[in-house]
């Protein structure tokens, strides 16, 4: 079946560590997306690709790195310069530019990170 | 960046009825979708209805579009407590519609 697979489900991180999230999709989707999710709240975009090699940032980018090398694989850096990383965090890719339903988002399951 | 709004909060009704939610949103969009999330899991899309459309079906939903007011209604007809979820709406800006912008949504508790 076709998805999104992110990983690891829960990580916990000490203070002034990096930390990547895993994210995988084989739906030959073009675009990628991060998503940070905080309790109560709606979604907040952290960086967005839209084709292998290139990438923009979200509105909350400060503290994150990601990279696009491969059009299946789309990691996210949560680094130590993110004050407040403790968040559950979404990643999503859609179908690509044009065409109905060009902008409609797969999610993953999701990755919970806990800053101890 | 502008997010939706979207009310309520929170509701709580009875299995077998009806369940309405609102969004309101500021920019003007190419489309709106709804989608819905289980507790701790990810998002799943429900529903896009585009700036040109008023109302739109899908089994038991209903969204209806109101691009003078900028606000969008999901209708739950005949719940179930497996609709028990939170439920967003999430706007497609007409200039950058591949950026989502999403509300904070509502969390619906359907008491069987």
């Amino acid at each position: 079946d076709g998805g999104i697979t992110q990983s690891p489900k829960y990580l916990f991180r000490k203070e002034g560590q990096n930390v990547t999230l895993s994210c995988e999709q084989n739906l030959n989707h073009d675009a990628m997306y991060w998503y940070r999710q905080d309790p109560g709240q709606g979604l907040r975009l952290i960086y967005y690709s839209q084709i292998v090699n290139d990438f923009q940032k979200g509105d909350i980018a400060e503290g994150y790195s990601v990279s696009r090398e491969k059009k299946e694989s789309f990691p996210l850096t949560v680094t130590s310069a993110q004050k407040n990383p403790t968040a559950f965090y979404l990643c999503a890719s859609t179908p690509g530019v044009g065409g109905s339903g060009a902008n409609v988002l797969t999610f993953g399951a999701g990755s919970r990170l806990t800053v101890l | 960046s502008q997010q939706g709004e979207e009310d309520p909060q929170a509701l709580s009704i009875q299995e077998g009825e009806n369940a309405t939610m609102n969004c309101s949103y500021k920019t003007s969009i190419n489309n709106l979708q709804w989608y819905r999330q289980n507790s701790g899991r990810g998002l799943v899309h429900l529903i896009l209805i585009r700036s040109n459309e008023r109302e739109k079906h899908s089994g038991r939903l209903r969204v209806t579009l109101d691009t003078s007011k900028k606000s969008s209604s999901l209708l739950i007809t005949a719940s179930r407590a497996a609709d028990t979820a939170s439920y967003f709406c999430a706007t497609a800006p007409m200039d950058s519609s591949y950026k989502l912008i999403f509300g904070s949504g509502t969390r619906l508790l359907v008491r069987p």
